[in-house]
């Protein structure tokens, strides 16, 4: 297997534009994670999903972000308007159970 | 809540060992261990149920006391391959982490 698939790698864009984050879990893992890593706050939860349903939202930090998972091989983490703050490494991780998880690869997202 | 890992770094020789420790202050069901290496996703090592089950992964080995709601993970004669940033997850009923800021490892020759 090709393992989790992220895309892009790298993310530049302006403050108040929109960005779109992309995922493609394992095939056949029922639990899909978005994290975000900066040096502040580590690695933080922002939202998982069970067979294409949210589950736990908590994580997200304010209305600019969302969250979908139109199908059980993509979801989509997007941020409108972005701001430079939200500049981190977005990590989506799947697993079969909760026990395991394997993480794509990232994504850098730098917002000027 | 994150949990709160001991110490936030650790510098080492080939062949010495470390030891990690992850503390909650909620009651743990489970407890996760992943390494992430610079540049890189973190990687899954182990999970640690409740029950104080003492697990391993060739010389990494993690141990959980659920009573004192703590993890410790040793590294026995650490290679330089164990450098990079270990992080602990905590875990209520749902066996979902919340992990901690991490403990950077770094091995030297």
């Amino acid at each position: 297997d090709a393992g989790v698939i992220q895309s892009p790698r790298h993310e530049v864009t302006e403050m108040g534009q929109e960005v779109t984050l992309r995922c493609k879990p394992i095939s056949g893992h029922d639990y899909l994670f978005w994290y975000r890593q900066t040096m502040m706050r580590g690695l933080e939860l922002l939202i998982y999903f069970n067979n294409n349903v949210p589950i736990d939202d908590s994580g997200m930090p304010e209305d600019r972000f969302s969250a979908k998972m139109p199908n059980a091989s993509f979801s989509t983490l997007k941020i409108q308007p972005s701001e430079p703050r939200d500049s981190a490494v977005y990590f989506c991780a799947s697993s079969r159970d909760t026990y395991e998880q394997y993480f794509g690869p990232g994504t850098r997202l730098t917002v000027t | 809540q994150q949990p709160v890992q001991s110490p936030q770094a650790v510098i080492l020789r080939e062949g010495e060992d470390a030891v990690i420790n992850c503390s909650s202050s909620k009651a743990l069901y489970s407890v996760h261990w992943y390494r992430q290496k610079h540049g890189e996703a973190p990687v899954f090592l182990m999970i640690l149920l409740k029950g104080g089950e003492q697990k391993g992964h060739d010389k990494i080995s993690a141990s959980f006391n659920e009573k004192k709601q703590q993890s410790s993970l040793y590294l026995t004669a650490s290679q330089l391959s164990y450098s990079g940033t270990y992080f602990c997850g905590s875990s209520g009923g749902s066996y979902i982490p919340t992990f901690g800021r991490g403990t950077s490892l770094i091995v030297h020759p």
